[in-house]
């Protein structure tokens, strides 16, 4: 069975303009997180979803960034407008959540190392 | 607020050697804890633990969860240069609509030399 996929796997832009991250999470899982990690504050959940349904998003920085998942398939994270402190590694993971057919262990994707000069 | 505290935040020893890295936490409803190996890539499942005192074991690797004293253990025996590695610890918190939402620690990061 294919993993968590996300893409690009390395993203360099310039400050100011559009990022769209994107995560295609493991067939019949049905919870889907948005994770960024940095040297400095380590793995930061930033959204997740249940079942396509946005559950919590605090994690989000600020207005600069959303999250949509428009069916149960596919995720996209995206920043407008860029800074370079949102130069990090993103992580999409998703699970079968807790509870008669789920377990809850998240299966994390690749990542997404975006850099923003 | 939820907490996972990882100890040490880093480690170095030589093959062969056994190694013993610590997670405790305080979480209002715990579900379950999972540790996780961080190559230079993406997080991998390692174990999941929900009763005290039962052992999980994958080959080298042994991990064992102590609910009354809130905190696990995860054993690496005869440590390879492959091991080198951060280990995550994670807390499912079961309150609310949680959903598997995990708390993650800081991670120790395993450096393992020939």
């Amino acid at each position: 069975d294919a993993g968590v996929i996300q893409s690009p796997r390395h993203e360099v832009t310039e400050m100011g303009q559009e990022v769209t991250l994107r995560c295609k999470p493991i067939s019949g899982h049905n919870s889907l997180f948005w994770y960024r990690q940095t040297m400095m504050r380590g793995l930061e959940l930033l959204i997740y979803f249940n079942n396509n349904v946005p559950i919590d998003d605090s994690g989000m920085p600020e207005d600069r960034f959303s999250a949509k998942m428009p069916n149960a398939s596919f995720s996209t994270l995206k920043i407008q407008p860029s800074e370079p402190r949102d130069s990090a590694v993103y992580f999409c993971a998703s699970s079968r959540a807790p509870g008669l057919a789920g377990d809850g262990v998240q299966f994390f994707g690749p990542g997404t190392r975006l850099t923003v000069l | 607020e939820d907490k996972v505290v990882q100890s040490p935040l880093s480690l170095v020893v030589h093959e062969g050697d056994t190694v013993t890295l610590n997670c405790s936490y305080e979480v209002t409803n715990f579900r379950s804890l999972l540790w996780y190996k961080q190559e230079k890539k993406a997080p991998t499942f390692l174990f999941m633990l929900t009763s005290s005192g039962i052992e999980k074991k994958s080959g080298r690797l042994s991990s064992i969860l102590d609910k009354k004293e809130l905190f696990s253990i995860l054993n690496i025996t005869a440590t390879q240069t492959g091991d080198s590695a951060v280990y995550l610890c994670a807390v499912d918190n079961a309150g609310g609509t949680s959903y598997g939402k995990l708390t993650f620690g800081q991670g120790t990061i395993l450096t393992v030399h020939p």
